[in-house]
């Protein structure tokens, strides 16, 4: 079993839509929890960066952690075309980070 | 500020020889780690290094190595290569000096052996 489990999707939805994007992990000995967001051709970008279990809001983007369950989410509000990419989760274990499969996301117009 | 560099961006290399990657951290910032980024795998940690030395090491054959400099610059070498190491090989960084520092990714090298 991998440590952290993520649907590659694709994932295609229509422009304005809600997106949500989950992750489990295995490991409840991890504490920080990020999403990352990667276009093509270019290096993954730190989008959220969480430690706690519940919410945190950064414009139309909210992640979600829910430590009992071992599930994080990432929620993007009124979705657009250039939000179109790869979403990677990642989990701090000790000084690595452990990273999910990565769900490629595609908004239409 | 200048965020991380990596060079070459591309390389083309046949089987059996050897490569060397080079990745520039944020000024300041200490702790330089390695990925592996492949469509079967996902992104895989190679080694991460801070103020020079070796911190933590990742389930990749020795054949894989690397280095930091008083800088805090790293390079990363791959000897005897095969057609499996074509990837993308990432380099992050983060200021190192605490667990819950987030890590900052360069654009990577797309290393292809033909």
């Amino acid at each position: 079993q991998k440590e952290v489990e993520q649907d590659p999707g694709p994932l295609s939805v229509p422009e304005g839509a809600i997106v949500s994007l989950n992750c489990t992990y295995s490991n409840s000995a991890f504490q920080y929890f990020m999403w990352y967001r990667q276009y093509s051709r270019k290096g993954p970008e730190l989008l959220m960066y969480t430690y706690s279990s519940g919410n945190k809001e950064d414009g139309r983007f909210t992640a979600q952690v829910d430590k009992s369950s071992k599930y994080i989410s990432l929620f993007i509000r009124d979705s657009q075309p250039s939000d179109s990419a790869t979403y990677l989760c990642a989990i701090q274990g000790a000084q690595k980070l452990v990273f999910g499969q990565g769900t490629r996301l595609t908004i239409n117009p | 500020k200048a965020g991380v560099t990596q060079t070459p961006r591309y390389l083309i290399k046949t089987r059996g020889q050897q490569v060397t990657l080079s990745c520039s951290p944020i000024s300041g910032h200490r702790s330089v780690s390695w990925y592996q980024q492949t469509p079967g795998q996902g992104l895989q940690f190679l080694f991460e290094y801070f103020s020079e030395t070796q911190r933590n090491k990742g389930n990749f054959p020795g054949r894989f190595s690397g280095r930091q400099f008083s800088n805090s610059r790293s390079e990363m070498n791959v000897s005897t290569l095969e057609l499996g190491d074509s990837a993308l090989y990432l380099c992050a960084s983060s200021l190192g000096d605490r667990v819950d520092q987030p890590q900052h990714f360069g654009d990577g090298t797309r290393l292809s052996i033909l």
